[in-house]
C-alpha cells in the first residue's frame, strides 16, 4: 500500500507570492492533518480535515488555509508569503478522525521563501 | 492546555549503550502520549504510544517507554543502541486521547558513536 505522498518535495518562492502544497493520504484514510516544522518553533499543528470539513485548527494566521476533496486528498495554501514561512510542511493521514489509530506522515514539502 | 518538555537537544551514546531520552508533560486531563522518530529528509514514524492501561509501553525497534503519573514523565529507553537509531526523536501529547492536534516537544537528536 502506498504511503502518504506530498508534492512537491521542494519549493522556492519569493516573499509576497502564494503557494499550494498537495497531500495524497494512504488509500482508505479519510483524515488528513498538516504540521509545520521549523528549527525555531519545532512541530506545530496547522489544521485537520475529515470528510471535506476542517475539524481542528492550530494557532496560525488566516494566510494559512486548506481544503480536502471528496477523494480525501488535501491541499494547503499559504498566501502573501513571509520569510518566516520557510519550513518543512508535513501531512499526516489516518483512517478516521479523533481515534487512537496512528498518524502516518509523508516526507514533507520543504518550502523556502526568499 | 497541554505541553511537552524534552530537556536537552542532543544526546550522544556509544553503540551498545543504553539510550534514555527524557520527556515530561503537562496536562489538565489524563494524557495520551506518543514518541515519534524522524530520520533525515523523512517524515515522522510512530515508535509507541500510551493511551490507557499498562504503564510500560513497548514499541518498534526495541524501544519502550514508561508512563509515570507521579513524575509526569514518559521517558523513552532502549537497552542497547544501534547505529541505525541515530535520528531525531519527538515526544507528543494529545488533548483528546486521540491522534488529533498533537502537541510536540522540541525534539532530541540522538547520535550513536561506533
Amino acid at each position: 500500500k502506498a504511503g502518504v505522498t506530498q508534492t512537491p518535495r521542494y519549493l522556492i518562492k519569493t516573499r509576497g507570492q502564494q503557494v499550494t502544497l498537495s497531500c495524497s493520504p494512504i488509500s482508505g484514510h479519510r483524515s488528513v492533518s498538516w504540521y509545520q516544522q521549523t528549527p525555531g518553533q519545532g512541530l506545530q499543528f496547522l489544521f485537520e480535515y475529515f470528510s471535506e470539513t476542517q475539524r481542528n485548527k492550530g494557532n496560525f494566521p488566516g494566510r494559512f488555509s486548506g481544503r480536502q476533496f471528496s477523494n480525501s486528498r488535501s491541499e494547503m495554501n499559504v498566501s502573501t508569503l513571509e520569510l518566516g514561512d520557510s519550513a518543512l510542511y508535513l501531512c499526516a493521514s489516518s483512517p478516521r478522525q479523533g481515534d487512537n489509530s496512528p498518524l502516518h506522515f509523508g516526507n514533507g514539502t520543504r518550502l523556502t521563501v526568499t | 492546555a497541554q505541553s511537552v518538555t524534552q530537556l536537552g537537544s542532543h544526546v550522544s551514546v556509544s553503540e551498545g549503550a543504553l539510550v534514555l531520552l527524557r520527556c515530561n508533560y503537562s496536562s489538565s486531563v489524563p494524557p495520551y502520549l506518543f514518541w515519534y522518530v524522524q530520520y533525515p529528509n523523512q517524515g515522522l514514524q510512530l515508535l509507541l504510544k500510551y493511551t490507557t492501561g499498562a504503564t510500560l509501553v513497548k514499541g518498534i525497534n526495541g524501544f519502550e517507554a514508561e508512563f509515570k503519573k507521579s513524575e509526569t514523565s514518559f521517558h523513552l529507553t532502549k537497552p542497547s543502541a544501534h547505529m541505525s537509531d541515530a535520528a531525531e526523536y519527538f515526544c507528543a501529547v494529545s488533548p483528546t486521547g486521540a491522534n488529533s492536534k498533537l502537541t510536540f516537544g522540541k525534539g532530541i537528536t540522538l547520535s550513536v558513536r561506533p
